[in-house]
């Protein structure tokens, strides 16, 4: 089967500039997720989508941070204005629907890279 | 808040080499624990899971980890390590009503 689809996969812009990215999650899969990996360490979530409602962003820092998933598939993460320390892998990921945290297996995009110089 | 500790941030192993990755983790209640392994350039994959049952978990190439409850562990185990599991291995664990949190990885090296 396809897996979760990102793009772009690489991305350089300068600080106070706005960049967005792109996320299809594996057909059928109702949950998706947007993580952030900073070199060195763990993914950490940033926001969660049920279908097209918000299930956490609790770590999304909203006043320069946002997310949609407005037909519940496909999402759209933007950043704007870009600050150095967001330069990170940003992960998209998607997972069958259930419960929150009910344990189902979470399949990853293989990212996309932004830099922020 | 519920943590991940991964004690090692670098291994270095020959091959046919054992391997164990320590993974403890804080958190009192029931938990769903992860292994998941990212070889260079290719995406994050699920390499083993434990939700319930039996504690000691078989996984994908030839991996395996053991829950142990009381000392909220679940570490990676492989006896026999080869080249190709050269790659960055993320220990992650939720509870009912937590995101899934990950570690900060541990990178295993293995030369011949």
């Amino acid at each position: 089967e396809a897996g979760v689809a990102q793009s772009p996969r690489y991305k350089i812009i300068e600080k106070r500039q706005s960049v967005a990215f792109w996320c299809n999650p594996i057909s059928g899969h109702a949950t998706l997720y947007w993580y952030q990996q900073i070199l060195g360490q763990g993914p950490k979530l940033l926001i969660q989508f049920q279908n097209n409602g918000v299930v956490d962003d609790s770590q999304l820092p909203k006043d320069r941070f946002s997310a949609e998933r407005l037909k519940g598939v496909d999402s759209t993460l933007k950043i704007q204005p870009a600050k150095l320390e967001d330069s990170a892998v940003y992960l998209c990921a998607s997972s069958l629907a259930g419960r929150s945290y009910s344990g189902n297996t979470i399949y990853f995009g293989e990212g996309s890279w932004l830099t922020v110089v | 808040a519920q943590s991940v500790s991964q004690h090692n941030h670098h291994v270095i192993l020959s091959e046919a080499a054992s391997l164990e990755l320590g993974c403890n983790y804080s958190y009192g209640g029931t938990v769903n624990l992860f292994w998941y392994v990212q070889y260079p350039g290719q995406h994050l994959q699920l390499l083993l899971k434990y939700f319930s049952g039996d504690p000691l978990v078989k996984g994908i190439k030839g991996f395996e980890a053991e829950f142990i409850k009381s000392k909220f562990s679940f570490n990676l185990r492989k006896p026999s390590v080869q080249w190709s599991d050269t790659a960055e291995y993320f220990c992650a664990v939720n509870a009912r009503g937590t995101p899934l949190v990950f570690g900060k990885g541990t990178r295993l090296s293995v030369i011949a």
